[in-house]
């Protein structure tokens, strides 16, 4: 069975500028999470999607990020224009339960270094 | 707020021997607790998860203990192995929730 897929594994940018990060999530996963994990700490909700609707976007700063999740598969994290403070490893996880968490599956994470 | 908490950044066991991992949680609400497992350059996996309505759970080497009234957990490994130096992050969800909510992690190193 084939893993959660992350896109591009690493990421450079200057402040202001944009950039993107795709997630192919576990076929047949109906819940979809993006989470960031700043150096040092444990991974942070920013938005969950199940099937194509968004579930919990509280954690999302929704005047630089964005995200999408087009015919309940794929997603794709935007984040526009970058911070500093944005630099971080943006992991996606996929579950096959719909009511609530259980067991998530990590992708390898897409580390951004926001210069 | 920190509703995870793990207070010991890194942990260091010969090999062979018992490793223990805590974590703390604020929230009673919470009711499922997982540990997950994390090499370098790679995404958590998921290592062993408890209920609320237990106290232990086994799955070979790995034990998870959870302590409701104190409300803390640990994940024992015995015996380790120098494979299971990784970072282990300790995870919570409450009924109905929609996510999981990380421990800031603690690094383990098994020493051959």
């Amino acid at each position: 069975e084939a893993g959660v897929a992350q896109s591009p594994r690493y990421k450079i940018i200057e402040k202001r500028q944009s950039v993107a990060f795709w997630c192919n999530p576990i076929s047949g996963h109906a819940t979809l999470y993006w989470y960031q994990q700043i150096l040092g700490q444990g991974p942070k909700l920013l938005i969950q999607f199940q099937n194509n609707g968004v579930v919990d976007d509280s954690q999302l700063p929704k005047d630089r990020f964005s995200a999408e999740r087009l015919k309940g598969v794929d997603s794709t994290l935007k984040i526009q224009p970058a911070k500093l403070e944005d630099s971080a490893v943006y992991l996606c996880a996929s579950s096959f339960l719909a009511g609530g968490p259980g067991e998530l599956f990590f992708g390898e994470g897409s580390r951004l270094t926001v210069l | 707020d920190q509703q995870v908490k793990q207070n010991s950044p890194s942990l260091s066991v010969q090999e062979g021997r018992i490793s223990i991992l805590n974590c703390d949680y604020t929230n009673s609400m919470f009711d499922y607790f997982l540990w997950y497992k994390k090499y370098p350059a790679e995404g958590p996996t998921f290592l062993i998860s408890i209920s609320s309505i237990k106290d232990k759970n086994e799955d070979g080497r790995f034990t998870v203990f959870l302590n409701k009234s104190a409300k803390h957990l640990s994940l024992h490994i015995v015996p380790s192995q120098p494979g299971d130096s990784a970072v282990y992050f300790c995870a919570a969800s409450a009924p109905g929730a929609n996510n999981l909510f990380f421990g800031t992690g603690t690094r383990l190193t098994v020493i051959p």
